[in-house]
Protein backbone atom coordinates (compact mmCIF):
# COMPACT_ATOMS: atom_id res chain seq x y z
CA UNK A 1 0.00 0.00 0.00
CA UNK A 2 1.69 3.33 -1.25
CA UNK A 3 1.89 6.01 1.01
CA UNK A 4 0.99 9.83 0.48
CA UNK A 5 2.54 10.56 -2.88
CA UNK A 6 3.51 14.05 -3.69
CA UNK A 7 5.21 15.51 -6.78
CA UNK A 8 7.45 17.55 -7.62
CA UNK A 9 9.62 16.55 -4.67
CA UNK A 10 11.41 20.15 -6.03
CA UNK A 11 10.02 22.58 -7.98
CA UNK A 12 11.61 25.76 -9.11
CA UNK A 13 9.71 28.95 -10.52
CA UNK A 14 10.79 32.59 -11.59
CA UNK A 15 8.63 34.96 -10.02
CA UNK A 16 4.98 35.60 -11.97
CA UNK A 17 4.59 31.55 -13.00
CA UNK A 18 2.52 29.18 -12.00
CA UNK A 19 3.55 26.06 -9.65
CA UNK A 20 0.93 23.14 -9.26
CA UNK A 21 1.62 20.22 -6.47
CA UNK A 22 0.31 17.43 -6.64
CA UNK A 23 -0.81 14.94 -3.75
CA UNK A 24 -2.18 11.03 -4.66
CA UNK A 25 -3.38 10.10 -0.84
CA UNK A 26 -3.30 6.78 0.21
CA UNK A 27 -5.50 4.10 -1.19
CA UNK A 28 -8.78 4.37 0.34
CA UNK A 29 -8.58 7.91 1.89
CA UNK A 30 -11.23 10.40 0.65
CA UNK A 31 -9.34 13.53 3.24
CA UNK A 32 -6.99 15.46 2.04
CA UNK A 33 -5.25 17.85 3.80
CA UNK A 34 -2.25 20.50 2.71
CA UNK A 35 -0.09 22.12 4.79
CA UNK A 36 2.98 24.86 4.12
CA UNK A 37 5.88 25.03 6.42
CA UNK A 38 8.36 27.84 5.86
CA UNK A 39 11.76 28.65 6.45
CA UNK A 40 12.40 28.42 10.29
CA UNK A 41 8.35 28.29 10.91
CA UNK A 42 6.45 25.85 11.99
CA UNK A 43 3.75 23.94 9.99
CA UNK A 44 0.53 26.03 8.85
CA UNK A 45 -2.75 24.51 8.00
CA UNK A 46 -4.09 25.59 4.69
CA UNK A 47 -6.69 23.80 3.16
CA UNK A 48 -9.16 20.73 4.00
CA UNK A 49 -10.30 18.71 0.95
CA UNK A 50 -12.89 15.61 0.46
CA UNK A 51 -13.67 14.17 -3.09
CA UNK A 52 -14.98 16.67 -5.43
CA UNK A 53 -15.39 19.60 -2.77
CA UNK A 54 -13.06 21.86 -0.57
CA UNK A 55 -14.06 21.27 3.16
CA UNK A 56 -12.08 24.42 4.55
CA UNK A 57 -9.97 26.51 3.08
CA UNK A 58 -9.34 29.31 5.88
CA UNK A 59 -5.25 28.92 5.73
CA UNK A 60 -5.62 29.42 2.38
CA UNK A 61 -4.23 32.97 1.42
CA UNK A 62 -7.24 34.29 -0.68
CA UNK A 63 -5.29 35.05 -3.89
CA UNK A 64 -3.24 33.61 -6.15
CA UNK A 65 -3.68 30.38 -4.25
CA UNK A 66 -6.17 27.37 -5.03
CA UNK A 67 -6.69 23.96 -4.42
CA UNK A 68 -8.92 21.32 -5.56
CA UNK A 69 -9.17 17.01 -5.49
CA UNK A 70 -11.45 16.12 -8.17
CA UNK A 71 -13.23 12.70 -8.27
CA UNK A 72 -10.43 11.21 -10.37
CA UNK A 73 -6.79 12.05 -10.07
CA UNK A 74 -4.82 13.53 -7.50
CA UNK A 75 -5.37 16.67 -5.53
CA UNK A 76 -3.35 20.07 -6.83
CA UNK A 77 -2.66 22.84 -4.59
CA UNK A 78 -2.37 25.42 -7.51
CA UNK A 79 0.14 29.15 -6.86
CA UNK A 80 -0.72 31.55 -9.61
CA UNK A 81 1.75 34.15 -10.40
CA UNK A 82 3.78 33.22 -7.43
CA UNK A 83 6.57 35.26 -5.44
CA UNK A 84 9.71 34.76 -3.49
CA UNK A 85 7.95 34.35 -0.23
CA UNK A 86 5.38 31.25 -1.74
CA UNK A 87 9.02 29.60 -1.29
CA UNK A 88 8.44 26.75 0.80
CA UNK A 89 7.88 23.36 1.60
CA UNK A 90 4.49 22.36 1.01
CA UNK A 91 2.69 18.88 2.48
CA UNK A 92 -0.26 17.00 1.93
CA UNK A 93 -1.71 14.88 3.94
CA UNK A 94 -4.53 12.30 3.89
CA UNK A 95 -6.67 10.22 6.35
CA UNK A 96 -9.44 7.60 6.13
CA UNK A 97 -11.87 9.94 8.08
CA UNK A 98 -12.68 13.23 8.98
CA UNK A 99 -9.06 14.60 9.85
CA UNK A 100 -7.03 14.18 13.15
CA UNK A 101 -10.14 13.97 15.11
CA UNK A 102 -8.93 10.73 16.61
CA UNK A 103 -7.31 9.08 13.71
CA UNK A 104 -4.00 8.91 11.85
CA UNK A 105 -3.25 10.90 9.38
CA UNK A 106 0.02 10.22 6.88
CA UNK A 107 1.98 12.55 5.38
CA UNK A 108 3.57 12.62 1.86
CA UNK A 109 7.15 13.55 1.64
CA UNK A 110 6.36 17.35 0.78
CA UNK A 111 6.89 19.20 -2.36
CA UNK A 112 9.54 22.11 -1.66
CA UNK A 113 9.22 25.14 -3.69
CA UNK A 114 11.94 27.76 -4.63
CA UNK A 115 10.86 30.96 -6.12
CA UNK A 116 13.76 32.65 -7.98
CA UNK B 1 -0.32 33.24 22.83
CA UNK B 2 0.32 30.71 21.10
CA UNK B 3 -2.52 27.36 21.36
CA UNK B 4 0.68 24.69 20.99
CA UNK B 5 3.95 25.15 22.65
CA UNK B 6 7.00 22.91 22.59
CA UNK B 7 9.98 23.20 24.81
CA UNK B 8 12.34 22.90 24.70
CA UNK B 9 12.49 24.43 20.99
CA UNK B 10 16.51 23.28 21.17
CA UNK B 11 18.35 20.18 22.35
CA UNK B 12 21.78 18.33 21.81
CA UNK B 13 22.22 15.04 24.07
CA UNK B 14 24.85 12.47 24.09
CA UNK B 15 24.10 9.23 22.48
CA UNK B 16 22.02 7.11 25.20
CA UNK B 17 20.45 10.01 27.12
CA UNK B 18 17.06 10.04 27.89
CA UNK B 19 15.49 12.55 26.27
CA UNK B 20 12.51 14.14 26.89
CA UNK B 21 10.25 16.54 25.15
CA UNK B 22 7.08 18.76 26.00
CA UNK B 23 4.14 19.95 24.59
CA UNK B 24 1.51 22.00 26.20
CA UNK B 25 -1.58 23.60 24.74
CA UNK B 26 -4.28 25.49 25.99
CA UNK B 27 -7.47 24.83 23.75
CA UNK B 28 -9.61 21.30 24.18
CA UNK B 29 -8.82 18.75 21.60
CA UNK B 30 -9.61 15.24 20.92
CA UNK B 31 -6.29 14.12 19.85
CA UNK B 32 -2.76 14.76 20.35
CA UNK B 33 0.01 14.04 17.46
CA UNK B 34 3.51 13.47 17.44
CA UNK B 35 5.21 13.42 14.02
CA UNK B 36 8.98 13.57 13.39
CA UNK B 37 11.00 15.41 10.65
CA UNK B 38 14.47 14.65 9.10
CA UNK B 39 16.29 17.65 8.01
CA UNK B 40 15.38 18.47 4.48
CA UNK B 41 12.81 15.21 4.66
CA UNK B 42 9.29 14.41 4.95
CA UNK B 43 7.21 13.66 7.86
CA UNK B 44 6.41 10.45 9.51
CA UNK B 45 3.59 10.02 12.04
CA UNK B 46 4.93 8.46 15.25
CA UNK B 47 2.00 8.71 17.52
CA UNK B 48 -1.75 9.67 17.79
CA UNK B 49 -3.02 10.09 22.13
CA UNK B 50 -6.34 11.21 22.91
CA UNK B 51 -5.40 9.46 26.10
CA UNK B 52 -2.55 7.54 28.79
CA UNK B 53 0.28 6.27 27.34
CA UNK B 54 1.67 4.68 23.66
CA UNK B 55 5.11 3.36 23.38
CA UNK B 56 6.60 2.19 19.68
CA UNK B 57 9.98 0.52 20.33
CA UNK B 58 12.23 3.41 22.09
CA UNK B 59 9.46 5.83 21.71
CA UNK B 60 7.06 6.21 24.20
CA UNK B 61 4.14 9.09 24.16
CA UNK B 62 2.12 10.17 27.32
CA UNK B 63 -0.85 12.66 27.86
CA UNK B 64 -2.37 14.27 30.33
CA UNK B 65 -5.86 15.24 29.17
CA UNK B 66 -6.75 17.37 32.76
CA UNK B 67 -3.56 19.25 32.65
CA UNK B 68 -3.60 19.82 28.68
CA UNK B 69 0.26 18.57 28.66
CA UNK B 70 2.09 16.08 26.47
CA UNK B 71 5.39 14.30 26.53
CA UNK B 72 7.54 12.25 23.98
CA UNK B 73 10.14 10.43 25.18
CA UNK B 74 13.07 8.36 23.85
CA UNK B 75 14.96 6.07 25.33
CA UNK B 76 18.86 4.97 24.60
CA UNK B 77 18.77 7.74 22.18
CA UNK B 78 20.57 7.34 19.15
CA UNK B 79 21.96 9.98 16.44
CA UNK B 80 19.35 8.49 13.41
CA UNK B 81 16.57 9.97 16.28
CA UNK B 82 18.21 13.64 15.16
CA UNK B 83 15.36 15.32 13.71
CA UNK B 84 13.18 18.13 14.73
CA UNK B 85 9.76 16.50 16.46
CA UNK B 86 6.12 18.52 15.98
CA UNK B 87 3.00 18.40 18.41
CA UNK B 88 0.50 18.78 16.16
CA UNK B 89 -3.46 18.95 17.86
CA UNK B 90 -6.89 17.96 16.97
CA UNK B 91 -9.35 20.63 17.95
CA UNK B 92 -12.63 18.82 20.04
CA UNK B 93 -15.49 19.29 18.25
CA UNK B 94 -15.23 17.30 15.24
CA UNK B 95 -14.32 20.23 13.55
CA UNK B 96 -13.08 19.99 9.91
CA UNK B 97 -9.60 21.92 10.62
CA UNK B 98 -6.55 20.81 9.79
CA UNK B 99 -4.06 20.08 12.47
CA UNK B 100 -2.61 23.10 14.16
CA UNK B 101 1.10 22.77 15.11
CA UNK B 102 3.86 23.67 17.69
CA UNK B 103 6.90 24.82 15.94
CA UNK B 104 9.03 21.70 16.54
CA UNK B 105 11.51 20.19 19.02
CA UNK B 106 14.99 20.24 16.94
CA UNK B 107 17.02 17.65 18.50
CA UNK B 108 20.44 16.62 18.06
CA UNK B 109 22.12 13.16 19.38
CA UNK B 110 25.85 13.26 19.26
CA UNK B 111 27.98 10.24 19.39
Amino acid sequence: NAGVMQNPRHLVRRRGQEARLRCSPMKGHSHVYWYRQLPEEGLKFMVYLQKENIIDESGMPKERFSAEFPKEGPSILRIQQVVRGDSAAYFCASSPYAGGNGNTIYFGEGSWLTVV
Amino acid sequence: KNEVEQSPQNLTAQEGEFITINCSYSVGISALHWLQQHPGGGIVSLFMLSSGKKKHGRLIATINIQEKHSSLHITASHPRDSAVYICGLARAGGGADGLTFGKGTHLIIQP
